[in-house]
């Protein structure tokens, strides 16, 4: 079977730093995104990841290792603002988009 | 119109009856999309349209039927509702109608089958 593995919920303070893992079983693996959701908003894109490494874009980076599974999504300097849930999505062999349960993130002052 | 909207925002529907969600999408994108977002569980696909005249199924398609007779518009129908349908239902759209593109979701709809 097909399975995308996120913590269901993490705290942080703000202005930490706080890395959120997935780890991804799949029939094959052709890429892999992050998505921000807003509690009662839709999910928005984050970043996109193909090859093995980090990506930064801002306060953001994700990195992947095809190799083991995982990637993760790395946020530096938490505001409040960041307080949402984050899904990992998989594309599969068959170019199908596998989504994971999302990880809730919590953001204390 | 900017970007992708669906229509109701929120329902309340008495099982057995039939509803339209309604989605119109102003980006020109081929490829469009609806899911189902559940407590606890990733968001999964019920059907989905990689050009204006094509539909395919997903991972959920029972009990769900689309429609796709031009770009814009991507309705989906429940043609006799149960409680299981209970869920959020989100639209998207993608420049290509391949997995590769960007997503954009529209703001979603709630639906109460009682």
């Amino acid at each position: 079977g097909q399975n995308i593995d996120q913590p269901t919920e993490m705290t942080a303070t703000e202005g930490a730093i706080v890395q959120i893992n997935c780890t991804y079983q799949t029939s094959g693996f052709n890429g892999l995104f992050w998505y921000q959701q807003h509690a009662g908003e839709a999910p928005t894109f984050l970043s996109y990841n193909v090859l093995d490494g980090l990506e930064e874009k801002g306060r953001f980076s994700s990195f992947l290792s095809r190799s083991k599974g995982y990637s993760y999504l790395l946020l530096k300097e938490l505001q409040m603002k960041d307080s949402a849930s984050y899904l990992c999505a998989v594309i599969d062999s068959n170019y199908q988009l596998i989504w994971g349960a999302g990880t809730k993130l919590i953001i204390k002052p | 119109i900017a970007g992708i909207t669906q229509a109701p925002t929120s329902q309340i529907l008495a099982a057995g009856r039939r509803m339209t969600l309604r989605c119109t999408q102003d980006m020109r994108h081929n490829a469009m999309y609806w899911y189902r977002q559940d407590l606890g569980l990733g968001l999964r696909l019920i059907h989905y349209s990689n050009t204006a005249g094509t539909t395919g199924k997903g991972e959920v398609p029972d009990g769900y039927s689309v429609s796709r007779a031009n770009t814009d518009d991507f309705p989906l129908t429940l043609a006799s509702a149960v409680p299981s349908q209970t869920s959020v239902y989100f639209c998207a759209s993608s420049a290509g109608d391949n997995s590769y593109n960007e997503q954009f979701f529209g703001p979603g709809t709630r639906l109460t089958v009682l």
